[in-house]
């Protein structure tokens, strides 16, 4: 089915071990996002992309990793995971503005919700 | 910061009655758009009002946007139990959007 999908959608893990987090759209749209959310804080971008091989910080970048090998995929790894990289992570994407005609909606995956013990 | 700010940071209304949540920001925005956010999914988008518009309408939402006080406020009227959710606005600069807190609708049958 076409759409966004994030993977796992649940995790448990341990302080210190490294963790990805899986996002694949069917769109090909230019743009993802990784956003954290967390009571109180809303949503955070951690990073984003513009096109394959091209990414950028968000917000809240410390600790996390991306890559953006193909259009595709858009990876997220926590390289040493933290108990306050315990939150929900939200992948999205757009298009590229076109002018008026593109409306700059994002659209989102359900989430991967992390807990680090 | 970017981020917007919603107020309430909590609604709760009884169905049928209108809903009214606000957005204020700091910076400049190329548009301004509102999200919905059903409890443990992903967020939804509801609308989009660009910094040349004032007001906007899709069945039954009313978003307006005023660019002078930096502020957006989005209405649901005639709201129904299903309208229960979380509410986001998020600022649009050149590539990224950035989210509010959000406001937390209840709607009561």
């Amino acid at each position: 089915d076409a759409g966004i999908t994030q993977s796992p959608r649940y995790k448990i893990t341990e302080t210190g071990r490294q963790v990805t987090l899986m996002c694949h759209q069917t769109w090909s749209h230019s743009y993802m996002f990784w956003y954290r959310q967390d009571l109180g804080h809303g949503l955070r971008l951690i990073y984003y992309s513009a096109a394959a091989d091209i990414t950028d910080k968000g917000e809240v970048p410390d600790g996390y990793v991306v890559s953006r090998s193909k259009t595709e995929n858009f990876p997220l790894t926590l390289e040493s995971a933290t108990r306050s990289q315990t939150s929900v992570y939200f992948c999205a994407s757009r298009k590229t503005y076109q002018g008026t005609s593109n409306t700059g909606e994002l659209f989102f995956g359900e989430g991967s919700r992390l807990t680090v013990l | 910061s970017q981020q917007g700010e919603e107020d309430p940071q909590a609604l709760s209304i009884q169905e049928g009655e209108n809903a009214t949540m606000n957005c204020s920001y700091k910076t400049s925005i190329n548009n301004l758009q509102w999200y919905r956010q059903n409890s443990g999914r992903g967020l939804v988008h509801l609308i989009l009002i660009r910094s040349n518009e004032r007001e906007k309408h899709s069945g039954r939402l009313r978003v307006t946007l005023d660019t002078s006080k930096k502020s957006s406020s989005l209405l649901i009227t005639a709201s129904r139990a299903a309208d229960t959710a979380s509410y986001f606005c998020a600022l649009t600069g050149f590539q990224k959007l950035v989210f509010g807190t959000g406001t937390r609708l209840l709607v009561s049958p």
